[in-house]
């Protein structure tokens, strides 16, 4: 069964820094484009980053633009955020989804990021 | 930034009426492809969302066909023939023509 699979989250004082993983398994990894989207508490969704099959097209929100940094390794079947200079605005469970477009297919079960003093 | 408005965003139906929800967008999402990259996605309490069609109008497998997208260029629907209780929750519709990909602020359906 295909499945993702996110870690990383936790609590994290403003102005600091968290790396999410989002891990892979049931389908040929590399051939497949990965989305981060997230969900702050009560809210909506939003779109994040996104980056395509090897690695060689990112994208990004204008809210993360300069401070977030998405990278996979298809070696490890998992994607990265670097998250840096976070923000109170920040928090949020964190999705990654399969897919750039009409991404969704598949979506992992999210990780919490707090970001509090 | 391509606006999706989702209307209504509180929407009470009986078990077994049907429910639709409009999803306009600011922009055209007719791709330079050829196709209109519109999805439509069901987030059940407590839960991930999940994807219930793609393409205006595709189904995802395990969608249970009381379920239908339809629409073109800016103006797009997702309608539910039957609601049943486990259609409960938040659907959202998403534009993935345009960079960067937009969501609809989500439409809350709970019975009635």
């Amino acid at each position: 069964e295909a499945q993702l699979l996110e870690s990383g989250g936790g609590l994290v004082q403003p102005g600091g820094s968290l790396r999410l993983s989002c891990t892979a398994s049931g389908f040929t990894f590399s051939n497949y484009a990965i989305t981060w989207v997230r969900q702050a508490p009560g809210k909506g969704l939003e779109w994040v980053s996104g980056i395509n099959s090897n690695g060689g097209l990112t994208y990004y929100a204008d809210p993360v633009k300069g401070r977030f940094t998405i990278s996979r390794d298809n070696s490890k079947n998992t994607v990265f955020l670097q998250m840096n200079s976070l923000r109170v605005e920040d928090m949020a469970v964190y999705y990654c989804a399969r897919g750039l477009t009409s991404l969704g297919d598949i979506w992992g079960l999210g990780t919490m990021v707090t970001v509090s003093s | 930034d391509v606006v999706m408005t989702q209307s209504p965003l509180s929407l009470p139906v009986t078990l077994g009426q049907p429910a639709s929800i409009s999803c306009r967008s600011s922009q055209s999402l007719v791709h330079s492809d050829g196709n209109t990259y519109l999805t439509w996605f069901q987030q059940r309490p407590g839960q991930s969302p999940r994807r219930l069609i793609y393409k205006v109008s595709k189904w995802d497998s395990g969608v249970p066909d009381r379920f239908s997208g339809s629409g073109s260029g800016t103006d797009f629907t997702l309608k539910i023939s039957r609601v049943e209780a486990e259609d409960v929750g938040v659907y959202y519709c998403m534009q993935g023509t345009h960079w960067p990909r937009t969501f609809g602020q989500g439409t809350k359906l709970e019975i009635k």
